[in-house]
């Protein structure tokens, strides 16, 4: 069976640090992986997605960035955090573009 | 862009009730998905439709994809306490190119 991770579960930073979350996928090889941000306000929003190695797609314009270094892994970055990067960090994968599966997520507060 | 709207936003009510909510496009989806999220966990997969007119059951819970493909509902009988938590639609398809369009969520208070 697959299964999700995501790394770590809560992180407090402080504004203007270096960034890195991680979301790693077990049991299936070439999954599509996005990458989600979730407010207190509860909307979910699509930040990237990759189909596959290398391969990222931005959403929305912003200060983090997303990197793909292996089949199964998906990192999210920031050279220098805002105080509105704080939120609910989520990862899920999908298997050619259809349902998704999510990870635990990572609670974010920057300071 | 596309968007879902869903309703309702929120819902109390008593333990035992029936749960009723759902969720509208102007687009045409060919997946409908249903999805709860308890407080600081990520969303969990209750129910997929891949066909219009498909109506669902996954124990108490009951879903259908709309004959337009624009619209989908919800269904949850003999609420429990465990049913507290945030509800969220999504549409997929060819014209959502791999990606889910989600609803704002349902969020579910149920008094025992």
């Amino acid at each position: 069976s697959q299964t999700i991770h995501q790394w770590p579960a809560t992180l407090v930073q402080p504004v203007g640090s270096p960034l890195s979350l991680e979301c790693t996928v077990e049991g299936t090889s070439n999954p599509n992986l996005y990458w989600y941000r979730q407010a207190a306000g509860r909307g979910l929003q699509l930040l990237f997605y990759s189909v596959g190695i290398g391969q990222i797609s931005s959403e929305v314009p912003q200060n983090l960035s997303a990197s793909r270094p292996q089949d199964r892994q998906f990192i999210l970055s920031s050279k220098k955090l805002l105080l509105s990067d704080s939120g609910f960090y989520l990862c899920a994968w999908s298997w050619e573009g259809g349902t998704q599966y999510f990870g635990p997520g990572t609670r974010l507060l920057v300071l | 862009g596309q968007q879902l709207n869903q309703s309702p936003q929120s819902m109390f009510i008593q333990e035992g009730e029936d749960v009723s909510m759902n969720c509208t496009s102007s687009s045409i989806f060919n997946t409908w998905l249903w999805y709860k999220q308890d407080p600081g966990e990520g969303p969990v997969l209750l129910i997929a439709l891949y066909k219009a007119g498909e109506l669902t059951s996954n124990g108490r819970l009951t879903a259908q994809f709309g004959i337009t493909r624009k619209d989908s509902f919800l269904n949850i009988s003999a609420s429990i306490p465990s049913d507290v938590g945030i509800y969220f639609c999504a549409g997929g398809g060819y014209n959502q190119g791999g990606k889910l369009i989600f609803g704002q969520g349902t969020e579910l208070s149920v008094k025992p």
